[in-house]
């Protein structure tokens, strides 16, 4: 299996446009996360998704972040419109049985 | 709610010695996941080893191991034999009822291994 695959690898935007990061969790996983990292915060549990269906979204930072996951191969992160503040690396993660397994990460640059 | 503890901002270690990284965790639940997973420079999030609450012997893949202390709630990496390659930023994890929901971390323990 190739992992998880997440895109793009790396985004700088301008403050105000919308962001979409992709994310194809491993196949056959039944749970994917998103997560955060920064210096300041480490690493922040966003949403996460139990067989498509989001179970807990309280970590999404406001109403400008929006999570969906139409189907078990692919989940979309929105930042609509971006801030400076959400410049960060940003992981989907994907799991099974207890191990999650992460992909590359997306580094977003919001200038 | 679940936290997990990382004491240990940065390390040293020489090549070829063995190495404890620390970590603690709270949890109320009898049935939780414990894990270690190491970030090189290069940014991506490897999975090292895992723990289960209910697991009798404690953990090992290759060089790691996780010595875990239930009573004192802890689930310590230890790395044999460091390597050059062993550089890196090490977080310890935490699921409560593995399998059912998302990891908690540690603010990690940034490990650098001197020649």
């Amino acid at each position: 299996d190739a992992g998880v695959i997440q895109s793009p690898r790396h985004e700088v935007t301008e403050m105000g446009q919308e962001v979409t990061l992709r994310c194809k969790p491993i196949s056959g996983h039944d749970y994917l996360f998103w997560y955060r990292q920064t210096m300041m915060r480490g690493l922040e549990l966003l949403i996460y998704f139990n067989n498509n269906v989001p179970i807990d979204d309280s970590g999404m930072p406001e109403d400008r972040f929006s999570a969906k996951m139409p189907n078990a191969s692919f989940s979309t992160l929105k930042i609509q419109p971006s801030e400076p503040r959400d410049s960060a690396v940003y992981f989907c993660a994907s799991s099974f049985h207890a191990e999650a397994f992460f992909g590359q990460g997306t580094r977003l640059t919001v200038v | 709610a679940q936290k997990i503890t990382q004491t240990q901002p940065g390390m040293f270690v020489q090549e070829k010695e063995a190495v404890t990284l620390d970590c603690t965790y709270d949890t109320s639940d009898p049935s939780y996941g414990l894990f270690w997973y190491k970030q090189p420079s290069s940014g991506e999030m490897i999975f090292l080893i895992y723990q289960g609450s209910y697991d009798q012997q404690n953990a090992t893949e290759g060089r790691y191991s996780l010595n875990f202390q239930k009573a004192r709630k802890s689930a310590n990496l230890v790395i044999s034999a460091s390597q050059l390659g062993d550089s890196a930023m090490y977080f310890c994890a935490m699921r409560e009822r593995p399998g059912n929901t998302p990891l908690v971390f540690g603010k990690g323990t940034r490990l650098s291994v001197i020649a």
